[in-house]
């Protein structure tokens, strides 16, 4: 089980541009959650997917658009850049299930 | 009433000693708390969770107490090793329909084992 997966890990960007982010649930997991980690912080919530839908979201501007595709995989979007927007971004997935959370490596974004 | 409030920051602790970090809420509709460990350039670790149903739960080297009408929980690390200098983070969440609601993090403990 390769658990949760996803891409790129390091990401550098300039301020005002686009970047998008990939992620590859656990086998068996349908939702996918999408969470910002600030240096030195804890995880915050930016949305969460299911069935390709956007079920629940959190306090994050329109900037930041997801979606999720039929085999649950996702991307996270982010548009026009800002330096604020530099941090880990964690991808976790889950199953209806049970509660349990499973996280990934992060991919780490480098606005300049 | 969202936040989840993580103390101490910091904690440093001898090779063999009980690191505690505690953790507190005001929102009473959370039903789900778990914690996770955290090391440098990795994605959090699922370490161990609990119900607000029960008060003590022990899985290997960890413990987690809950006590539901202070609205506190706290984790245990016995024996701790230099392996488990980490970040740790607290969470919460409303488990409603048995789907994972999102997860409200604490602020982190950063915790130094010495050998």
């Amino acid at each position: 089980d390769a658990g949760v997966t996803q891409s790129p890990t390091h990401l550098i960007k300039t301020r005002g541009q686009q970047v998008t982010l990939r992620c590859s649930p656990k086998s068996g997991h349908d939702t996918v959650s999408w969470y910002q980690q600030a240096l030195g912080q804890g995880p915050q919530f930016i949305f969460q997917y299911y069935e390709e839908e956007e079920r629940q979201r959190g306090n994050f501007p329109d900037r930041f658009s997801g979606h999720q595709f039929p085999n649950y995989s996702s991307e996270l979007n982010v548009n026009a850049l800002l330096l604020g927007d530099s941090a880990l971004y964690l991808c976790a997935s889950s199953t209806g299930q049970v509660p349990e959370a499973f996280f990934g490596q992060g991919t780490r974004l480098t606005v300049v | 009433q969202q936040q989840v409030k993580q103390s101490p920051q910091s904690l440093i602790v001898q090779k063999g000693g009980i690191p505690i970090i505690n953790c507190a809420y005001e929102n009473t509709a959370f039903d789900y708390f778990p914690w996770y460990q955290q090391f440098p350039g990795k994605g959090p670790a699922l370490l161990i969770a609990i119900r607000p149903d029960v008060s003590e739960k022990k899985e290997g080297r960890f413990t987690i107490s809950f006590n539901k009408s202070a609205k506190q929980f706290s984790l245990h690390i016995m024996d701790s090793q230099p392996g488990d200098s980490a970040t740790y983070f607290c969470a919460a969440a409303e488990n409603y329909g048995g789907a994972t609601n999102k997860l409200i993090f604490g602020t982190g403990t950063l915790l130094a084992v010495q050998p």
